[in-house]
């Protein structure tokens, strides 16, 4: 079965502070992982998809990486809007469309 | 329309009674999900469809729930014979394509009392 662990559960930050959060996933087989920022009250918001290992994004003060067991999202400078939840996503390559979460990462940037 | 939809926002129900969650994807969607999120979790896959076809409802719980989406747009989900246990946030989300970003709707949080 699919598993996905994000660290740490909750990370608190000085504004300009950069850290990274981490996503250990373990599937038969990678399609792609995703990160998605989950406002409270919102619905989740896509950020980045990742496919093979060794595969970077970056977005503004984010930068997801791949590892063919583990994803980290860099924050680089972070501001306090970027304080949010961010949840990490798998998708198998088995003959099934399910998506697993993590039960995410609630980061709280204070000015 | 702009984004997925899902109505009703809130949806209070007797425990025994049957309910129905409305979702409306993006236009030209392919792809769409249902999802329960429990608060401080991730969301919970329930079920997949491609257009029609239901793909994938490996999450669905038990019998009492079921999904579908009969000309590839609008879905439901129905959920029978309602339980405490039932009591969520259920969450849609469409897609271009299987494998690419799911835009989410705001959800319906649904009580059972």
């Amino acid at each position: 079965e699919d598993q996905v662990t994000q660290s740490p559960e909750a990370l608190r930050l000085q504004e300009g502070e950069s850290s990274s959060l981490n996503c250990s996933y373990t599937v038969s087989g990678l399609r792609g992982l995703f990160w998605y920022r989950q406002d409270p009250g919102k619905g989740p918001e896509f950020l980045f998809t990742l496919y093979s290992a060794g595969e970077e994004k970056e977005k503004e003060r984010l930068k997801a990486t791949l590892t063919k067991k583990e994803s980290f999202l860099h924050i680089t400078a972070p501001k306090p809007e970027d304080s949010a939840t961010y949840l990490c996503a798998v998708h198998d390559s088995g003959g099934y469309q399910k998506v697993t979460f993590g039960t995410g990462t609630k980061l709280q940037v204070i000015p | 329309g702009a984004g997925v939809s899902q109505s009703p926002r809130y949806k209070v129900t007797k425990r025994g009674q049957d309910v129905a969650l409305r979702c409306d994807p993006i236009s030209g969607h392919v792809s769409l999900y249902w999802y329960r999120q429990a608060l401080g979790q991730g969301p919970e896959f329930l079920t997949y469809f491609n257009y029609e076809a239901q793909q994938d409802k490996s999450g669905l719980p038990n019998d009492r729930f079921s999904a579908e989406r009969p000309e590839g747009s609008i879905s439901t989900l129905t959920i029978q014979r309602t339980e405490q246990r039932d009591s969520a946030m259920y969450r849609c989300a469409s897609s271009p394509t299987s494998n690419t970003e799911a835009f989410f709707g705001q959800g319906t949080r649904l009580t059972v009392v």
